[in-house]
């Protein structure tokens, strides 16, 4: 079946470091590909989305690119802030019929100023 | 304030009680479902609607009832439940597409179950 695999965690950088969380998927379709984001005390959030293969996310200063061929789509960003710190997850949403969204456990980031 | 509404944000129980979440959309979604979101666990689908009719439901105990009276909103019947229920329950809509363009989630309900 489809499956999501992100980094584990937690994932420590100082302020306005590179980021990057790797997130690989398996998946029989077309999926689209997602990041969300979930801030202490609160539901996920939306970070950004690809629907097709090359299709680059991006929003905040994140970006990720729907690679087919590595079938990845990892999450990165140039400078990173404390407010960054959250946990990110990866998501797919098979295209095919079906109404599930398949997450990733989850990665934890912590920004140190 | 993402569009989705869910109260309570907390809420404890006795393991005899019933209590109801709800949740609440007015974005124009169609489709709503329920997640489980306990630590050091993936999100777990619990029940999906689309339209107003359950079109899944993934193996989840009979303690857990859900309830779709129209498009916008969507409850949780909880009763007779256990210390491992508690975990924060995620509420979510989505346009008529099934998914492919993201989910809005709600803040969420943090139940523990005493």
């Amino acid at each position: 079946g489809d499956s999501v695999t992100q980094m584990e965690g937690p994932v420590t950088l100082s302020e306005e470091a590179f980021l990057t969380i790797n997130c690989t998927y398996t998946a029989t379709g077309y999926p689209s590909l997602f990041w969300y984001v979930q801030y202490p005390g609160e539901g996920l959030q939306l970070l950004l989305k690809a629907t097709k293969a090359d299709d680059k996310g991006s929003n905040k200063g994140f970006e990720a690119t729907y690679r087919k061929e590595t079938t990845s789509f990892h999450l990165e960003k140039g400078s990173v802030q404390v407010s960054d710190s959250a946990v990110y997850f990866c998501a797919l949403s098979d295209n095919t019929g079906g109404f599930k969204t398949i997450f990733g456990a989850g990665t934890r980031l912590f920004v140190k100023a | 304030e993402t569009g989705v509404t869910q109260t309570p944000r907390h809420l404890v129980m006795g393991m005899t009680n019933k209590k109801s979440l709800k949740c609440e959309q007015h974005l124009g979604h169609n489709a709503m479902y329920w997640y489980k979101q306990s630590a050091k666990k993936p999100l777990e689908l619990m029940f999906v609607y689309s339209l107003e009719e359950r079109v899944e439901n993934n193996s989840v105990p009979s303690r857990f009832s859900p309830e779709c009276p129209n498009s916008s909103h969507l409850f949780l019947h909880l009763h007779t439940l256990q210390p491992e229920d508690s975990a924060l329950y995620l509420c979510a809509s989505s346009q008529p597409d099934r998914g492919m363009h993201g989910y809005t989630f709600g803040s969420g309900t943090r139940l523990t179950v005493v």
